[in-house]
């Protein structure tokens, strides 16, 4: 079955440092892997989204990468404030109008940025 | 612009009893998600809808039951409430471009306990 892992469940990194997130996926072809940030008893809020034919997106501090030959997406938030500190998601989707919000997502990962 | 809301914010059931959480999004968007989350296992899709009057089963949709009569309500229905369905429930939207969806706009979700 179609399964989404995210490196860690918690990460710790000091002020100024970047923040590298990985997400690796097995058994699922997806067409956008989209990365989500997460406060406590917050929804999801979505951050970036890269389709299956690029290689890497910007925004601001944060950037993304999406490998589909190793299965695998990297979430780099670069100069990092104690503000990112959040759980960070990734979602997996496969394009197809009669999947449309369809998301597959991993199960997180914790960053905490000390000053 | 509401975006995505979501009630009741909190709810305490009975085993056995039924109750609908409600979702309604006034952004004009053609898809909507069911998802729940518990602690260290992300999201997990219960059902979506790609347009009214369409509705489709995701990964954990039994004791759940939904219908999209409108663009901008989706409510989820549980017939029959279990221990095991105490979780915080999101409801999201998006729309279409092109073919399959963007990014997700996330309710601040339902905390369910069942006792």
């Amino acid at each position: 079955s179609q399964k989404i892992e995210q490196n860690s469940e918690a990460l710790n990194i000091q002020e100024g440092k970047t923040a590298t997130l990985t997400c690796n996926y097995t058994n699922y072809s997806p067409a956008y892997l989209q990365w989500y940030r997460q406060d406590p008893g917050r929804g999801p809020v979505f951050l970036l989204l890269i389709r299956e034919n690029e290689k890497e997106k910007r925004k601001e501090r944060l950037k993304v990468t999406f490998d589909t030959t190793l299965k695998q997406s990297l979430f780099h938030i670069t100069a990092s404030q104690p503000a990112d500190s959040a759980t960070y998601l990734c979602a997996l989707g496969r394009g197809l109008r009669n999947q449309g919000g369809k998301l597959i997502f991993g199960q997180g990962t914790e960053l905490s940025v000390k000053p | 612009n509401a975006g995505v809301t979501q009630t009741p914010k909190f709810q305490v059931l009975k085993t056995g009893q039924s109750m609908t959480l409600q979702c309604a999004q006034d952004m004009n968007h053609e898809y909507m998600s069911w998802y729940r989350q518990d602690p260290g296992m992300g999201l997990r899709l219960i059902h979506y809808s790609v347009g009214a009057g369409i509705t489709d089963q995701g990964e954990v949709p039994n004791g759940y039951n939904v219908s999209r009569s409108t663009t901008e309500d989706f409510p989820l229905r549980l017939l029959s409430a279990a221990p095991s369905q105490t979780s915080v429930y999101f409801c999201a939207s998006s729309y279409s471009i092109g073919t399959g969806s963007t990014e997700a706009f996330f309710g601040q979700g339902t905390r369910l306990t069942v006792v």
